[in-house]
């Protein structure tokens, strides 16, 4: 079954540092991927989204590109924020899935002053 | 637009008392997901539907819990005795149907149940 792997937290950051959160996946067919953000006390928003090999999503100064030949969707953002500071989730969406979208387990990250 | 709602935002309730959880999604979306989440299980899905109808509720934990969507803009959770283990906040998203994997949900912002 379909399935995503990423990094455990929590990753902790000075401000304006490079940011990077592994994210793999597993799945069965062609899938979106996502990345979603959740601040404290907040529901997930979806950050950004690719939707085929080789695509990259982007928002807010972060990125992913999606790798078929890794089956990854790393998120990356050059410089972060205090208020970056969330839990991020990756997740992937397919046909094969029945369109659920399946989301990994939450990467927290702090970011201090 | 203004966005997926959910109430109540908070719930405090007794051991064997029946909770309801509201949610109205936005206009327009045709699939509506309900997830629970702790810091021990993390992003449970229990249950969606699509068009109003439901799909898949293998999430559901136990028969105490069962969910409706009486029409397109609204669906409620129920739990029926709660327990104290079902404290956790409940999330609901909605999504646009159609061609399905490539649309992003848009989440309410959860209703935080304590149940003593």
């Amino acid at each position: 079954g379909n399935s995503v792997t990423q990094m455990e937290g929590p990753v902790t950051l000075s401000e304006e540092a490079f940011l990077t959160i592994n994210c793999t996946y597993t799945a069965t067919g062609y899938p979106s991927l996502f990345w979603y953000v959740q601040y404290p006390g907040e529901g997930l928003q979806l950050l950004l989204k690719a939707t085929k090999a080789d695509d990259k999503g982007s928002n807010k100064g972060f990125e992913a590109t999606y790798r078929k030949e890794t089956t990854s969707f790393h998120l990356e953002k050059g410089s972060v924020q205090v208020s970056d500071s969330a839990v991020y989730f990756c997740a992937l969406s397919d046909r094969d899935g029945g369109f659920k979208t399946i989301f990994g387990a939450g990467t927290r990250l702090f970011v201090k002053a | 637009d203004a966005g997926v709602i959910q109430s109540p935002r908070h719930e405090v309730t007794e051991m064997g008392q029946e909770v309801t959880l509201r949610c109205k999604p936005i206009s327009g979306h045709n699939s509506l997901f309900w997830y629970r989440q702790t810091m021990m299980r993390g992003l449970e899905l229990l249950i969606y539907f699509n068009n109003n109808v439901p799909i898949d509720d293998s999430g559901m934990p136990e028969d105490r819990f069962s969910a409706k969507m009486p029409n397109a803009s609204f669906s409620t959770l129920k739990i029926q005795p709660s327990e104290p283990r079902d404290s956790a906040v409940y999330f609901c998203a909605s999504r646009r149907s159609g061609t399905g994997s490539s649309y992003g949900y848009t989440f309410g912002s959860g209703t935080r149940l304590t149940v003593v």
